[in-house]
């Protein structure tokens, strides 16, 4: 059965720290995508990426980058030089069908950055 | 371009009556997906609508029921509401060009249940 597995409840870190949020996914399918999301505060959930099944290469973006690693199924988020404004809930997510709808969502992992 | 709105955004129901959320879509959207936020179990996905046709389903009981009008609004019902049915109701809309892409999410209606 689908699965998505983030370990870490919370986690607490200084400004400028570096902090990776963890993502194990479980499926059957040879086809999904993985997707994070970020749910500040405020409660809506905002689009960070989308992984396809068939591209493991890595990603960054500005500060976030994604690790995403089939063998261990795995698709780690590394937030480098963490700011306040980064403080949020967020979520990693797997989609079994074409759209990438149908999210199944990990239990999410509640990022605490303090100045 | 306007965002997922949805409708009333807060709403508070006792046991046993029943409910209708709305959710606009982003314009030009297809799919409009639906989800349950609790502290408990999670964000866990309801339905999701495309054209007018329910395209996939969660494990929810039959309580729990969609539909999506020819201008892609979608409304859920929840019948015979239960205290375990207070919950955030995030709708989600995306574009299905044939290729996956993202889901936006509205900012949801929190429902009680007394």
């Amino acid at each position: 059965a689908q699965k998505v597995t983030q370990a870490q409840t919370e986690i607490s870190v200084v400004e400028k720290e570096d902090v990776t949020l963890d993502c194990v996914y479980e499926t059957r399918d040879t086809t999904y995508y993985l997707f994070w999301y970020k749910q500040p505060p405020s409660g809506e959930l905002v689009f960070l990426i989308r992984r396809n099944s068939f591209d493991e290469q890595n990603e960054i973006s500005g500060r976030y980058s994604w690790n995403f690693q089939k063998s261990t199924s795995s698709f780690n988020f590394t937030i480098t030089a963490s700011q306040v404004v980064d403080s949020a809930v967020y979520f990693c997510a797997l989609s079994e069908n074409q759209a990438g709808t149908a999210l199944i969502f990990g239990k999410g992992t509640t990022l605490s950055v303090s100045s | 371009k306007a965002g997922v709105t949805q409708t009333p955004r807060y709403l508070i129901k006792t046991r046993g009556q029943q409910v209708t959320l709305s959710c606009s879509p982003i314009s030009g959207h297809r799919s409009v997906s639906w989800y349950q936020q609790t502290p408990g179990q999670g964000l866990q996905f309801l339905f999701e609508y495309f054209s007018e046709t329910q395209r996939n389903k969660g494990n929810f009981p039959g309580r729990f029921s969609g539909r999506q009008f020819s201008n892609s609004r979608s409304e859920m019902n929840v019948s015979t509401l239960e205290l375990g049915d207070s919950a955030l109701y995030l709708c989600a809309s995306s574009l299905d060009s044939g290729r996956a892409g993202e889901q936006f999410f509205g900012p949801g209606t929190r429902l009680t249940v007394l």
